[in-house]
């Protein structure tokens, strides 16, 4: 059974510093990776998504890695700003692409 | 519509009542899927349909939990006999075909049993 566990739960930065969050999941025959924000109350926005075959993707300040064969992904964010003040999930899915399946999030706090 | 629709944004109801959460996807999108958020925690897959059809069911977690989309679009999620447990959010999400590109989530309706 896939499992996705992220690190850390909660994070605190002064804004301005680059930071890395961490997902590592249980089973390597996965399609995709995606990442997402959620704010307080609201749904879920897509961030990246990385194919299996892929190792890297890049949008903006954001820039998420995939390496399947060790279970694991990375966010990073450059030079945070308050507005990156989210909690950010890592999800896979399985591989047949029909559910995602999520880690349990990180609560990043950028403080000005 | 322009984002996934999500109807109500906020329910509360007694235990032992039924409640239908509703979720009016993209047009067009064919995969519609349910998922479940506690507090703190990311979202847990409920069902997914491709279409008319439920293509997998395998998150509900009992039976007092069934989903239908008799039309391929509208989709309607129904709770008997809630019990306090089921507090939750509910997300709804979409895509155009299955396997992540384009898919988008709802706001959710938070339900809250009492």
């Amino acid at each position: 059974k896939q499992e996705v566990t992220q690190i850390p739960a909660a994070l605190s930065v002064p804004e301005g510093e680059n930071l890395v969050l961490n997902c590592s999941f249980t089973d390597s025959a996965i399609y995709n990776l995606q990442w997402f924000r959620q704010d307080p109350g609201k749904g879920l926005t897509s961030l990246l998504l990385i194919q299996s075959s892929q190792r890297e993707q890049t949008s903006g300040r954001l820039n998420a890695s995939l390496d399947k064969s060790s279970g694991r992904s990375t966010l990073y964010i450059a030079a945070s700003q308050p507005g990156d003040s989210a909690t950010y999930l890592c999800a896979v899915f399985d591989n047949q692409g029909g559910k995602l399946i999520f880690g349990q999030g990180t609560e990043l706090s950028v403080k000005p | 519509g322009a984002g996934v629709s999500q109807t109500p944004s906020n329910k509360v109801t007694e235990k032992g009542k039924y409640v239908e959460l509703r979720c009016d996807p993209i047009s067009g999108h064919t995969a519609l899927y349910w998922y479940r958020q506690s507090l703190g925690q990311g979202p847990e897959f409920l069902i997914y349909f491709q279409g008319t059809g439920a293509a997998d069911d395998s998150g509900l977690p009992n039976d007092r939990f069934f989903a239908v989309r008799p039309e391929g679009s509208v989709s309607t999620l129904k709770i008997q006999r809630t019990e306090r447990g089921d507090s939750a959010v509910y997300l709804c999400a979409s895509s155009p075909y299955p396997g992540g590109y384009g898919y988008t989530f709802g706001s959710g309706t938070r339900l809250t049993v009492v």
